[in-house]
């Protein structure tokens, strides 16, 4: 049975720092693994989504990495903004989606 | 794209009241739909899922039910509710088994 765990599961830091959000994963025998943002109330926004042919996928200051051999992945975030403020959840897509409980990130001006 | 239709946006229900959640999805055909539900303090719990029209499978065991009348048309249902049916509930969709999964904006269930 698959299990995603996220680390941390809160994160504060002053605006403009990069930062990494951490994702595991226990099967990698997966299709693919996707990030996503969830602010409050809202449902989950997709950020990247990285095959499990790929290593890394990028969209602005986003970069997500994946190494199956060892079942994790890495979202990087870089100079960071209050806007970034939010819930970052990352799925692990064996058929079904396994969600990770999510990283609670708070930018601070 | 897809984009991802829920409604309504909030609901407060009576214990022992019926539900219907309505989800509908624009921009593909013949997609795979997904309700969740993200109860506080916890992660998404995957409730059912379908492949084509009246295909449902079940993820867990409990009082909701789920239906699929039409190609991009997914209903989540309960006969009575239960205090702990309470949460968020969200609906997905994708179009294949490795293509990104895009959310609705979810309803939120408040069952007193």
């Amino acid at each position: 049975k698959q299990e995603v765990t996220q680390i941390p599961a809160a994160l504060s830091v002053p605006e403009g720092e990069n930062l990494v959000l951490n994702c595991s994963f226990t099967d990698s025998a997966i299709y693919n693994l996707q990030w996503f943002r969830q602010d409050p109330g809202k449902g989950l926004t997709s950020l990247l989504l990285i095959q499990s042919s790929q290593r890394e996928q990028t969209s602005g200051r986003l970069n997500a990495s994946l190494d199956k051999s060892s079942g994790r992945s890495t979202l990087y975030i870089a100079a960071s903004q209050p806007g970034d403020s939010a819930t970052y959840l990352c799925a692990s897509n064996t058929g079904k989606l396994i969600f990770g409980q999510g990283t609670t990130l708070q930018v601070k001006p | 794209s897809q984009t991802i239709h829920q409604w309504p946006a909030t609901l407060v229900q009576p214990v022992g009241s019926p539900l219907s959640l309505e989800c509908t999805v624009e921009g593909t055909s013949n997609p795979n739909l997904y309700w969740y539900r993200q109860a506080a303090g916890r992660g998404l719990q995957l409730l059912f899922y379908s492949v084509g029209i009246g295909q449902i499978s079940s993820e867990v065991p409990q009082n909701l039910s789920a239906s699929r009348p039409q190609d991009r048309q997914f209903i989540l249902s309960s006969k009575k509710l239960l205090l702990s049916d309470s949460g968020f509930y969200l609906c997905a969709s994708r179009t294949e088994m490795d293509s990104p999964l895009h959310f609705g904006n979810g309803t939120r269930l408040t069952v007193t």
